[in-house]
């Protein structure tokens, strides 16, 4: 088993939809969560970046990390055309965080 | 402010010949250094990782050597370039786990595409 495990997708959404992607992982350890954009051929962009659980809100963008179940999501309200892209979950202990595989999100108008 | 700068964003290279790519980080001391390999549809792999000057550890063995000859800046190597190394290259930074109340989380370049021919 994969320490994070995400589903690479492709996720198609009508515009204005709202999204939700999700990663799960194994390590109990973990207490950094992280979420990141990344368009084609560029690097990745930070997006969400949550420490333990909860919940952590900025502009059309939601992060939830639930430790118990081991499971940490990204909702994007009002999807629009731009946020095509990949995303990757990252989460980590100390330093090295661990990625999932991204998941591909193309939002047609 | 915190910049990375990576380079060349795109390199095509022979088999056989050497590589160097090059990562530098401002506006930061003593960073966490990182080199990954994204290949289409599997995600980041993690190459090589730096806590200091000199440190380098190797997650993955392969034909490529990772050095840090000053703070902020990591130098991915290879004498003898394989077909193999082909892929997208990304150079990351953060202060994690160093005990201060500065943790962040990992920056990354723009990266650099290595198509081996």
């Amino acid at each position: 088993q994969k320490e994070v495990e995400q589903d690479p997708g492709p996720l198609s959404v009508p515009e204005g939809a709202i999204v939700s992607l999700n990663c799960t992982y194994s390590n109990s350890a973990f207490q950094y969560f992280m979420w990141y954009r990344q368009y084609s051929r560029k690097g990745p962009e930070l997006l969400m970046y949550t420490y333990s659980s909860g919940n952590k809100e900025d502009g059309r963008f939601t992060a939830q990390v639930d430790k118990s179940s081991k499971y940490i999501s990204l909702f994007i309200r009002d999807s629009q055309p731009s946020d095509s892209a990949t995303y990757l979950c990252a989460m980590s202990r100390s330093y090295i965080p661990t990625f999932g595989r991204g998941t591909s999100l193309i939002v047609h108008p | 402010s915190q910049t990375i700068h990576q380079w060349p964003a795109t390199l095509v290279q022979p088999v056989g010949s050497p590589l160097s790519l090059e990562c530098t980080v401002e506006g930061t001391s003593n960073p966490n250094l990182y080199w990954y390999r994204q290949a289409a549809g599997r995600g980041l792999q993690l190459l090589f990782y730096s806590v200091g000057i000199g440190q380098i550890s190797s997650e993955v063995p392969q034909n490529l050597s990772a050095s840090r000859p000053q703070d902020r800046q990591f130098i991915l190597s290879s004498k003898k370039l394989l077909l193999s190394d082909s892929g997208f290259y990304l150079c990351a930074w953060d202060l994690m786990g160093q005990g201060l109340d500065l943790d962040t989380e990992a920056f990354f370049g723009q990266g650099t595409r290595l198509t081996v021919v």
